[in-house]
């Protein structure tokens, strides 16, 4: 079983707000991945990290979303300024090495 | 680009049947595939993961997969379906660098009726 954590489970905001979820990764695995699920299960690669650097990201990321793995404390994944579109389920995932990912439970975003 | 197409949205098997959920994919190159189920309001958990090597691979609880390279498809299986195996199954595909993203099918939703 997976022993990532994220929190909060749940997240509502009103458009405009903040919104900051955070993440503990597997011990001792260095790769972080967060993606977006939709409604639609339709699932959209934010940004990735190895140890506290990024590896990759989209342009989504660069604009309104902000993310940080610092050493010895979770990584989070932070919306400046939620829109309705945003509404979606958030997940991190770590991964020691060859690929396989172990993802946490979610945390689901609901912009009102 | 890399992708994979899951073509069957919604899947409803007899529990004790056998399964077959389809996975077809776009990739230049060899590809990593992988296997993933979402139980209701939870995260995703591997089932299995294919790299380059024997095409049948084998998974949890009794599922196994296929790669084949004519056919761009990584099917799974799963010879007899109990009434828990009933989630939501997706299929990714990833490039062989480490650390590298993988992309995600839609999903095929597994129903299983007695």
């Amino acid at each position: 079983n997976s022993k990532v954590i994220q929190t909060p489970r749940y997240l509502v905001k009103g458009q405009g707000q903040k919104a900051k979820m955070r993440c503990i990764p597997e011990k001792g695995h260095p790769v972080v991945f967060w993606y977006q699920q939709n409604k639609n299960n339709e699932f959209k690669f934010l940004i990735n990290f190895q140890n506290q650097e990024v590896l990759q990201q989209i342009d989504m990321t660069e604009k309104r979303f902000s993310a940080e793995c610092p050493s010895n404390s979770p990584c989070s994944l932070e919306i400046q300024s939620s829109e309705a579109g945003d509404s979606a389920l958030y997940l991190c995932a770590s991964s020691l090495e060859q690929n396989t990912l172990y993802f946490g439970a979610g945390t689901r975003l609901s912009v009102l | 680009a890399q992708s994979v197409t899951q073509p069957d949205a919604r899947v409803t098997v007899s529990e004790g049947a056998s399964l077959q959920l389809r996975c077809k994919y776009s990739y230049f190159g060899t590809p990593y595939l992988f296997w993933y189920v979402q139980y209701p309001r939870q995260g995703l958990q591997l089932l299995l993961k294919y790299y380059p090597g024997d095409p049948v691979v084998q998974g949890v609880n009794g599922f196994e997969a296929e790669f084949s390279k004519s056919n761009s498809s990584f099917h799974l299986r799963k010879a007899s379906v109990h009434w828990s195996d009933w989630a939501v199954y997706f299929c990714a595909v990833s490039m062989s660098n480490s650390g590298t993203y993988q992309r995600f099918g839609t999903g095929t939703k597994l129903q299983v009726v007695p």
